[in-house]
Parts: structure tokens; C-alpha cells; sequence
């Protein structure tokens, strides 16, 4: 089974700072995609990046980007230019294929939840 | 565009009682979502339909959980009896399709079991 592990429970950083926020994850499959997902207290899940495990160069979203070692199945997403509004919990998620189909199922890992300081 | 939209926004209800959960996917959405989040946990997929037909139920309690996705629009999600363990927000979820499609995520339903 696939797993997927933030080991940081918890993280704070100044407004217009940069913020690395870690995730690993553990699969045997050559094919697969990467999620990071913002969730604000009104509790609605936002996608923030994604990520193609065939494709070499990290995906970019404006001040989001991640660094992706597919080697060390490691996923990090960096926050530039940290701002008040990106106070929330983001999550790490995990697609592969399933089966012999068009099957996909979305992974999550616990959860890191940034709180940007003014 | 619409989003996904649920409701309730909560719920709370006493141990063995039931509760019911509706979902409207984005329009033209073929595959529906249902994940329970509990308190300090990421999302868990419960259940997966694809059109009106189930593609992944295999972590939902099927003695007490069901789901139903009639027409292949809108959904339900019950538990009957409810345990104090089923607290929990209830989120739900559609893409345009079952491969890597962005998944579009509701408010989700908070349930409060006591």
C-alpha cells in the first residue's frame, strides 16, 4: 500500500518569508502523481501544485513550487513571499494507478499545518 | 462555476442514531468522492463512483456506512447506527473523470457524534 508521511506537524514562518514544508511517500510504482492541497478553516480542500512523476522539471504555480526527488521519493513544497492568507493545513497526496484500468485513488498524508506571522 | 456542494455544513447526533449526507458534484463530474477526515488525520477515501457505479468501497464500514449515487449526479452517504468514532468531517469530491483529473473538493459535512 502506498503511504505518505509529513513529519512536520506543525510549522510557522514570517509574512514574506520563504516556507519548505516536507513529504515523503513510499511506492513501488513507476507511474504516478504528486498533490499538494491547501485546506483554510472553512474546510474546503484547494489543489495548490501538482506533479507528474515522469516529468523531471518541478512544477511551478506563481510562489509555489516543489522539489521533487523522485529517487528519494521526496515532495517538498516551497512558499515564497509567505502571506496571511496561506494560514492553513496542507496536505501531501499520492496518485497512482490502480489496476488494470483507469483507476486512480488519492493517497493524503496527515497534514502539516503553516501559520504565517505577521 | 459551480462548486461541489454539501449539506449539512453540521451535524450532531447521539450514539446508534443515523444521519444522512447529500452531495451535488460539479456539473458534467462523472467520478464522485466521499473521504472522512478525522480531527488531526489527512482525508480517507471511503468510496469511489464512477457514473452511478461504485469503483472502490473497500475502506467503507459496510456494516453501518452506505452510499448511493443515483443517476450518476447527485449522492448520499448514510450511517445507521452512528458510533462515537464516525465524528468526523465528511468531505465529497468529483472530477471530470477516474484518471488523474484535479479533483474538486465541497465544504464538507462536520459530524459530531455524542
Amino acid at each position: 500500500a502506498q503511504t505518505v508521511t509529513q513529519s512536520q506537524p506543525e510549522m510557522s514562518v514570517q509574512e514574506a518569508e520563504t516556507v519548505t514544508l516536507s513529504c515523503t511517500y513510499d511506492t513501488s510504482e513507476n507511474n504516478y502523481y504528486l498533490f499538494w492541497y491547501k485546506q483554510p478553516p472553512s474546510r474546503q480542500m484547494i489543489l495548490v501544485i501538482r506533479q507528474e512523476a515522469y516529468k523531471q522539471q518541478n512544477a511551478t504555480e506563481n510562489r509555489f513550487s516543489v522539489n521533487f526527488q523522485k529517487a528519494a521519493k521526496s515532495f517538498s513544497l516551497k512558499i515564497s513571499d509567505s502571506q496571511l492568507g496561506d494560514t492553513a493545513m496542507y496536505f501531501c497526496a499520492f496518485m497512482k494507478h490502480r489496476g488494470g484500468g483507469s483507476n486512480y485513488k488519492l493517497t493524503f498524508g496527515k497534514g502539516t499545518l503553516l501559520t504565517v506571522n505577521p | 462555476e459551480a462548486g461541489v456542494a454539501q449539506s449539512p455544513r453540521y451535524k450532531i447526533i447521539e450514539k446508534r442514531q443515523s444521519v444522512a449526507f447529500w452531495c451535488n458534484p460539479i456539473s458534467g463530474h462523472a467520478t464522485l468522492y466521499w473521504y472522512q477526515q478525522i480531527l488531526g488525520q489527512g482525508p480517507k477515501l471511503l468510496i469511489q463512483f464512477q457514473n452511478n457505479g461504485v469503483v472502490d468501497d473497500s475502506q467503507l464500514p459496510k456494516d453501518r456506512f452506505s452510499a448511493e449515487r443515483l443517476k450518476g449526479v447527485d449522492s448520499t452517504l448514510k450511517i445507521q447506527p452512528a458510533k462515537l468514532e464516525d465524528s468526523a468531517v465528511y468531505l465529497c469530491a468529483s472530477s471530470i473523470r477516474v484518471n488523474n483529473s484535479p479533483l474538486h473538493f465541497g465544504n464538507g459535512t462536520r459530524l459530531t457524534v455524542t
